[in-house]
Protein backbone atom coordinates (compact mmCIF):
# COMPACT_ATOMS: atom_id res chain seq x y z
CA UNK A 1 0.00 0.00 0.00
CA UNK A 2 1.60 3.24 -1.09
CA UNK A 3 -0.62 5.30 1.45
CA UNK A 4 -3.03 7.57 0.69
CA UNK A 5 -3.47 9.27 -3.05
CA UNK A 6 -4.91 12.26 -5.09
CA UNK A 7 -5.63 12.54 -8.49
CA UNK A 8 -5.20 15.01 -9.90
CA UNK A 9 -1.83 16.66 -8.22
CA UNK A 10 -2.83 19.91 -10.38
CA UNK A 11 -6.10 21.61 -12.14
CA UNK A 12 -6.58 24.48 -13.87
CA UNK A 13 -10.36 24.88 -14.56
CA UNK A 14 -11.98 28.17 -16.10
CA UNK A 15 -14.74 29.28 -13.89
CA UNK A 16 -18.16 28.11 -14.63
CA UNK A 17 -17.02 24.44 -15.11
CA UNK A 18 -16.83 21.48 -12.98
CA UNK A 19 -14.22 19.49 -11.42
CA UNK A 20 -14.04 16.21 -10.05
CA UNK A 21 -11.14 14.87 -7.61
CA UNK A 22 -10.44 11.30 -6.56
CA UNK A 23 -9.14 10.07 -3.28
CA UNK A 24 -8.05 6.11 -3.14
CA UNK A 25 -7.86 5.70 0.96
CA UNK A 26 -5.58 3.74 2.57
CA UNK A 27 -7.12 0.21 1.64
CA UNK A 28 -7.80 -0.87 5.58
CA UNK A 29 -8.87 2.72 6.39
CA UNK A 30 -12.32 2.61 6.83
CA UNK A 31 -12.76 6.94 7.45
CA UNK A 32 -11.83 9.34 4.50
CA UNK A 33 -11.80 12.98 5.16
CA UNK A 34 -11.60 15.69 2.88
CA UNK A 35 -10.01 19.18 3.98
CA UNK A 36 -9.78 22.46 1.87
CA UNK A 37 -6.61 24.97 2.12
CA UNK A 38 -5.90 28.44 1.15
CA UNK A 39 -3.05 29.92 0.75
CA UNK A 40 -1.74 31.11 4.05
CA UNK A 41 -3.79 29.10 6.05
CA UNK A 42 -4.61 25.69 8.12
CA UNK A 43 -6.50 23.15 6.52
CA UNK A 44 -10.21 23.51 7.01
CA UNK A 45 -12.64 20.45 7.28
CA UNK A 46 -15.31 19.71 4.72
CA UNK A 47 -16.55 16.53 5.36
CA UNK A 48 -15.94 12.69 6.45
CA UNK A 49 -17.46 9.43 5.49
CA UNK A 50 -17.22 6.00 8.01
CA UNK A 51 -17.56 3.56 5.22
CA UNK A 52 -19.61 4.54 2.10
CA UNK A 53 -21.89 6.77 4.48
CA UNK A 54 -21.25 10.41 5.10
CA UNK A 55 -21.35 11.05 8.32
CA UNK A 56 -20.85 15.13 9.16
CA UNK A 57 -20.54 17.84 6.21
CA UNK A 58 -19.36 21.38 7.36
CA UNK A 59 -21.12 24.38 6.42
CA UNK A 60 -17.66 25.13 4.09
CA UNK A 61 -19.60 22.80 1.48
CA UNK A 62 -22.14 24.66 -0.16
CA UNK A 63 -24.52 22.98 -2.35
CA UNK A 64 -22.20 23.10 -5.51
CA UNK A 65 -20.14 20.58 -4.00
CA UNK A 66 -20.87 17.12 -3.44
CA UNK A 67 -18.46 14.26 -2.36
CA UNK A 68 -19.62 10.40 -2.38
CA UNK A 69 -17.39 7.21 -1.18
CA UNK A 70 -20.02 4.75 -3.09
CA UNK A 71 -18.21 1.55 -1.95
CA UNK A 72 -16.44 2.60 0.95
CA UNK A 73 -13.48 2.73 -1.20
CA UNK A 74 -12.13 5.56 -2.52
CA UNK A 75 -13.99 8.64 -2.66
CA UNK A 76 -14.67 12.06 -5.48
CA UNK A 77 -15.14 14.99 -4.34
CA UNK A 78 -17.33 17.14 -7.31
CA UNK A 79 -17.35 21.18 -7.56
CA UNK A 80 -19.96 22.30 -9.82
CA UNK A 81 -20.10 26.15 -11.50
CA UNK A 82 -16.26 26.65 -10.11
CA UNK A 83 -15.63 30.08 -8.73
CA UNK A 84 -12.04 31.97 -8.53
CA UNK A 85 -12.60 31.19 -4.86
CA UNK A 86 -12.74 27.49 -5.02
CA UNK A 87 -9.15 28.12 -5.33
CA UNK A 88 -7.51 26.10 -2.90
CA UNK A 89 -4.96 22.67 -2.07
CA UNK A 90 -8.22 19.39 -1.53
CA UNK A 91 -6.47 17.49 0.94
CA UNK A 92 -7.70 14.39 1.17
CA UNK A 93 -6.80 12.05 4.18
CA UNK A 94 -8.05 8.36 5.53
CA UNK A 95 -7.47 6.38 9.42
CA UNK A 96 -9.45 3.82 11.42
CA UNK A 97 -12.08 4.75 13.06
CA UNK A 98 -11.62 6.38 16.48
CA UNK A 99 -9.23 8.95 17.67
CA UNK A 100 -6.30 7.36 15.72
CA UNK A 101 -3.70 8.76 13.50
CA UNK A 102 -4.94 10.21 10.12
CA UNK A 103 -2.91 9.77 7.16
CA UNK A 104 -2.83 12.62 4.11
CA UNK A 105 -2.28 12.80 0.46
CA UNK A 106 -0.19 14.64 -1.92
CA UNK A 107 -3.33 17.22 -2.11
CA UNK A 108 -5.42 17.86 -5.22
CA UNK A 109 -4.50 21.97 -5.87
CA UNK A 110 -7.16 23.68 -7.66
CA UNK A 111 -6.50 26.79 -9.84
CA UNK A 112 -10.08 28.73 -11.02
CA UNK A 113 -9.11 31.16 -13.83
CA UNK B 1 -10.15 34.63 17.54
CA UNK B 2 -9.34 31.40 16.35
CA UNK B 3 -10.13 27.69 18.36
CA UNK B 4 -6.77 26.81 17.66
CA UNK B 5 -3.93 29.58 17.66
CA UNK B 6 -0.43 28.82 17.07
CA UNK B 7 2.83 30.33 17.83
CA UNK B 8 4.91 31.79 16.25
CA UNK B 9 4.00 32.24 12.66
CA UNK B 10 7.58 32.17 11.64
CA UNK B 11 10.37 30.64 12.93
CA UNK B 12 14.20 31.16 11.75
CA UNK B 13 16.88 29.03 13.33
CA UNK B 14 20.28 28.56 12.76
CA UNK B 15 21.59 24.60 12.58
CA UNK B 16 21.61 22.55 15.68
CA UNK B 17 19.07 25.02 18.07
CA UNK B 18 16.63 23.65 20.58
CA UNK B 19 13.09 25.08 18.80
CA UNK B 20 9.98 24.79 20.30
CA UNK B 21 6.40 26.09 18.72
CA UNK B 22 3.33 26.18 21.01
CA UNK B 23 -0.52 25.50 20.07
CA UNK B 24 -3.20 27.03 22.32
CA UNK B 25 -7.09 25.79 21.81
CA UNK B 26 -10.46 26.88 23.48
CA UNK B 27 -12.36 24.00 22.05
CA UNK B 28 -12.77 21.05 23.93
CA UNK B 29 -10.84 18.20 22.16
CA UNK B 30 -10.59 14.47 22.45
CA UNK B 31 -7.29 14.34 20.35
CA UNK B 32 -4.75 16.64 19.09
CA UNK B 33 -2.64 15.65 16.50
CA UNK B 34 0.89 17.64 14.83
CA UNK B 35 1.30 17.64 11.27
CA UNK B 36 4.07 18.74 9.23
CA UNK B 37 3.58 20.33 5.67
CA UNK B 38 6.21 20.60 3.36
CA UNK B 39 6.03 22.76 0.16
CA UNK B 40 3.93 21.51 -2.40
CA UNK B 41 1.04 20.77 -0.08
CA UNK B 42 1.96 17.32 1.23
CA UNK B 43 1.10 16.73 5.33
CA UNK B 44 2.78 13.59 7.48
CA UNK B 45 1.39 13.62 10.78
CA UNK B 46 3.94 13.72 13.11
CA UNK B 47 2.22 12.77 16.60
CA UNK B 48 -1.68 12.44 18.01
CA UNK B 49 -1.78 12.80 21.90
CA UNK B 50 -4.42 12.71 24.36
CA UNK B 51 -2.53 13.53 27.16
CA UNK B 52 1.22 13.59 28.71
CA UNK B 53 4.36 13.57 26.27
CA UNK B 54 5.32 11.54 23.23
CA UNK B 55 8.83 11.53 21.89
CA UNK B 56 10.00 10.34 18.29
CA UNK B 57 13.17 10.50 17.79
CA UNK B 58 14.42 14.59 17.78
CA UNK B 59 10.90 15.29 18.01
CA UNK B 60 8.64 15.63 21.41
CA UNK B 61 5.62 16.69 21.64
CA UNK B 62 3.61 17.72 25.39
CA UNK B 63 -0.23 18.41 25.46
CA UNK B 64 -1.59 20.21 29.31
CA UNK B 65 -5.12 18.99 28.79
CA UNK B 66 -6.16 21.61 31.83
CA UNK B 67 -4.45 24.51 30.41
CA UNK B 68 -5.42 23.23 26.90
CA UNK B 69 -1.67 23.97 25.31
CA UNK B 70 0.47 21.52 23.67
CA UNK B 71 4.01 22.07 22.29
CA UNK B 72 6.05 20.45 19.53
CA UNK B 73 9.99 20.77 20.45
CA UNK B 74 12.55 19.85 17.91
CA UNK B 75 16.25 18.83 19.07
CA UNK B 76 19.69 19.55 17.28
CA UNK B 77 17.12 20.93 14.68
CA UNK B 78 18.54 20.77 11.04
CA UNK B 79 17.86 22.47 7.92
CA UNK B 80 15.33 19.53 6.56
CA UNK B 81 13.50 20.74 9.74
CA UNK B 82 12.32 23.31 7.74
CA UNK B 83 8.54 22.69 7.05
CA UNK B 84 5.14 23.96 8.19
CA UNK B 85 4.08 22.28 11.32
CA UNK B 86 0.34 22.85 12.28
CA UNK B 87 -1.55 21.54 15.45
CA UNK B 88 -5.08 20.21 15.07
CA UNK B 89 -7.58 19.22 17.56
CA UNK B 90 -10.18 16.61 16.99
CA UNK B 91 -13.37 18.33 18.50
CA UNK B 92 -15.18 16.42 20.96
CA UNK B 93 -18.04 14.24 19.77
CA UNK B 94 -16.76 14.89 16.07
CA UNK B 95 -14.92 12.32 14.48
CA UNK B 96 -13.81 14.35 11.61
CA UNK B 97 -13.27 17.29 12.59
CA UNK B 98 -10.25 18.61 12.90
CA UNK B 99 -9.82 21.94 13.69
CA UNK B 100 -6.54 23.27 12.71
CA UNK B 101 -3.87 25.90 13.14
CA UNK B 102 -2.74 28.01 10.64
CA UNK B 103 0.91 26.83 10.54
CA UNK B 104 3.97 28.05 11.84
CA UNK B 105 6.63 27.99 9.43
CA UNK B 106 10.06 26.61 10.26
CA UNK B 107 12.70 27.97 8.59
CA UNK B 108 16.76 26.39 10.07
CA UNK B 109 19.53 27.94 8.36
CA UNK B 110 22.87 26.24 8.21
Amino acid sequence: DTGVSQNPRHKITKRGQNVTFRCDPISEHNRLYWYRQTLGQGPEFLTYFQNEAQLEKSRLLSDRFSAERPKGSFSTLEIQRTEQGDSAMYLCASSFAGDTEAFFGQGTRLTVV
Amino acid sequence: KNEVEQSPQNLTAQEGEFITINCSYSVGISALHWLQQHPGGGIVSLFMLSSGKKKHGRLIATINIQEKHSSLHITASHPRDSAVYICAGRRWGSQGNLIFGKGTKLSVKP
